[in-house]
């Protein structure tokens, strides 16, 4: 069984550009949960997404934004970039989301660097 | 506000000998809580749960051991191995509004050989 893919693994971009990352959930998965890496501040919690509805959020700016597809694929979305957005965002799929305490099996990964 | 705190950012540990990571939380809604283990350039691997309603947890070489009075968790490898060294984080959840994972900052595990 295939794991959690994420594309691109890395990325470079300039401050005020937008970027998109995409993530493909286990096969028969509905949930899909977006975190945010940096050395200060662990894992931050960004958005879950379950059958295509987005059903928690965390406390982040309105610039990044997610969606999810009928076949569950994930894609996230950060406008305006900063550089405090560099980061390892990181994806995870998991059967019934959250409410359920569901394990969640997590990508390897986006490495985003803004310059 | 950290809800969850992994207050030592590293432990180094012989070989063979037991490691202890531990985790405070603070939301006393919070009713479970999970240890995952990540090697760089890969994502986190879930490693043992515990639920509220128990104390402790074990699975092989590693057990979780719950304090709610306290609120606190801690994880415990026995024997270690150099294999084990990576980061750990620890999360918790809970019903409704809680029901996000929310992780601690992480704690780098070095197993000496």
């Amino acid at each position: 069984k295939a794991g959690v893919t994420q594309t691109p693994r890395y990325l470079i971009k300039t401050r005020g550009q937008q970027v998109t990352l995409s993530c493909s959930p286990i096969s028969g998965h509905r949930s899909v949960s977006w975190y945010q890496q940096t050395p200060g501040q662990g894992l931050q919690f960004l958005f879950e997404y379950f059958s295509e509805t987005q059903r928690n959020k965390g406390n982040f700016p309105g610039r990044f934004s997610g969606r999810q597809f009928s076949n569950s694929r994930s894609e996230m979305n950060v406008s305006t970039l900063e550089l405090g957005d560099s980061a390892l965002y990181l994806c995870a799929s998991s059967l019934g989301g959250l409410v359920k305490n569901n394990e969640q099996f997590f990508g390897p990964g986006t490495r985003l660097t803004v310059l | 506000d950290q809800q969850v705190k992994q207050n030592s950012p590293s432990l180094s540990v012989q070989e063979g000998r037991i490691s202890i990571l531990n985790c405070d939380y603070t939301n006393s809604m919070f009713d479970y809580f999970l240890w995952y283990k990540k090697y760089p350039a890969e994502g986190p691997t879930f490693l043992i749960s515990i639920s509220s309603i128990k104390d402790k947890n074990e699975d092989g070489r590693f057990t979780v051991f719950l304090n709610k009075s306290a609120k606190h968790l801690s994880l415990h490898i026995v024997p270690s191995q150099p294999g084990d060294s990576a980061v750990y984080f620890c999360a918790a959840s809970g019903a409704g509004a809680n029901s996000k994972l929310t992780f601690g900052k992480g704690i780098t595990l070095s197993v000496r050989p």
